[in-house]
């Protein structure tokens, strides 16, 4: 399989601990991105890199939430002392690029987060 | 903010086309509309994207307004599987390029 792929699929944790998703984009894309999606409701933009550099957050990626590209390859999500309204399905994305069909953006199936 | 505005549900006849269409009508010269849907538990998935012209791929047809403000996804035949929450896009080329989805259009598909 050479699509996104995302670990773990699901987690269940208590409030209050810390958690890590990964995220290994599609081998030569040097775009990945971050969004989270709760019930309902669309996918929100995060955070994004370009290879290893973090060129943007959201808002909504509070002093809890850190992410890495470390080597520009595999994608690390880290959210400090979980909330509960941290719950949702947090998903990655990767890219060529940003140029018309480079800019086509390929989603794993995301890790649904569970703060209990 | 999302740009554009789509109806929240749609229901198509199994093996008929399904049209939803999508009101952008602030999009501006450089951007694209792109078309991604998301089956039940899954990602989203790319359906197809243009900028003014038709597009026709062998998932769907993009049909988009003269003056852009508003485009059709067409799915020519609908099948069970097509059951999904489809997201019209609009996004500018040269940029970052972070997609911003809004709540999409349900679409089922029945017997």
């Amino acid at each position: 399989d050479t699509g996104v792929s995302q670990n773990p699929r699901h987690k269940i944790t208590k409030r209050g601990q810390n958690v890590t998703f990964r995220c290994d984009p599609i081998s030569e894309h040097n775009r990945l991105y971050w969004y989270r999606q709760t019930l309902g409701q669309g996918p929100e933009f995060l955070t994004y890199f370009q290879n290893e550099a973090q060129l943007e957050k959201s808002r909504l990626l509070s002093d809890r939430f850190s992410a890495e590209r470390p080597k520009g390859s595999f994608s690390t999500l880290e959210i400090q002392r979980t909330e509960q309204g941290d719950s949702a399905m947090y998903l990655c994305a990767s890219s060529l690029g940003t140029s018309g069909t480079k800019n086509i953006q390929y989603f794993g199936a995301g890790t649904r987060l569970s703060v209990l | 903010d999302a740009k554009t505005t789509q109806p929240p549900s749609m229901d198509c006849a199994e093996g008929r086309a399904a049209n939803l269409p999508c009101n952008h009508s602030t999009i501006s010269g450089n951007e694209y509309v792109y078309w991604y849907r998301q089956i039940h538990s899954q990602g989203p998935q790319y359906i197809i994207h243009g900028l003014k012209n038709n597009e026709t791929n062998e998932m769907a047809s993009l049909i988009i307004t003269e003056d852009r403000k508003s485009s059709t996804l067409i799915l020519p035949h609908a099948t069970l599987r097509d059951t999904a929450v489809y997201y019209c896009i609009v996004s500018p080329t040269g940029t970052a390029s972070k997609l911003t989805f809004g709540t999409g259009t349900r679409l089922q598909v029945t017997l």
